[in-house]
């Protein structure tokens, strides 16, 4: 059974530095992943999503990188803004079973 | 229209009550899911349908009873919960490509559910 972790759990940067979160996964044989963005009680908001196929997807400030083999995905934020603060989830697709990971709840501080 | 619409927002039921939950998307897709999200955990796999058919059920108690009447809407019907059950219920639906493998997940807002 796919197991995916985040780490760090929790992170609290200063307004304007760029931030690596990192997900890993134990099965490689994925479909694709992807990286969700969560507020406090609210639903999950689609960030990026990387095929297997591929190794980074960009938007805005946001890069989110896959390796495979090795089993890790990145997101990297650059320039961090208070409205990023937030917990930031990867979900791995593996036969379309989609596994959360625990999250990094993120704090840009101003 | 890139919305999943979830209905009701909060929920206060007691155990011995009937209630359903409602989702609904009109983005063409054709898997929709349930999870289960208890505070500052991340989302737990409940259902899957694919082409309105129950595709995975992640061995959840049969007092939570899925249903999936066209391929716009999705139920969660509930009874005999427990307080235990108190958690965020999200909805989320996906287009499914000509692999059959699910593509960017689309989430709700979630039902707020408190079980007394």
């Amino acid at each position: 059974k796919q197991e995916v972790t985040q780490i760090p759990a929790a992170l609290s940067v200063p307004e304007g530095e760029n931030l690596v979160l990192n997900c890993s996964f134990t099965d490689s044989a994925i479909y694709n992943l992807q990286w969700f963005r969560q507020d406090p009680g609210k639903g999950l908001t689609s960030l990026l999503l990387i095929q297997s196929s591929q190794r980074e997807q960009t938007s805005g400030r946001l890069n989110a990188s896959l390796d495979k083999s090795s089993g890790r995905s990145t997101l990297y934020i650059a320039a961090s803004q208070p409205g990023d603060s937030a917990t930031y989830l990867c979900a791995v697709n593996n036969n379309n079973d989609m596994r959360f990971g625990a999250g990094t709840r993120l704090t840009v501080k101003p | 229209d890139t919305e999943v619409t979830q209905t009701p927002k909060h929920l206060v039921m007691g155990m011995t009550n009937k209630k359903s939950l409602k989702c609904e998307q009109h983005m063409g897709h054709r898997a929709m899911y349930w999870y289960k999200q208890k505070a500052k955990k991340p989302p737990e796999l409940m259902f899957v349908y694919s082409y309105e058919k129950l595709s995975i059920n992640e061995s959840v108690p049969s007092r939570f009873s899925p249903e999936c009447p066209n391929s716009s809407l999705l139920n969660l019907h509930l009874h005999a919960l427990q307080p235990e059950d108190s958690a965020l219920y999200l909805c989320a639906s996906s287009q499914v490509d000509m692999g059959f493998v699910y593509e960017k997940l689309f989430f709700g807002s979630g039902t707020q559910l408190s079980v007394l």
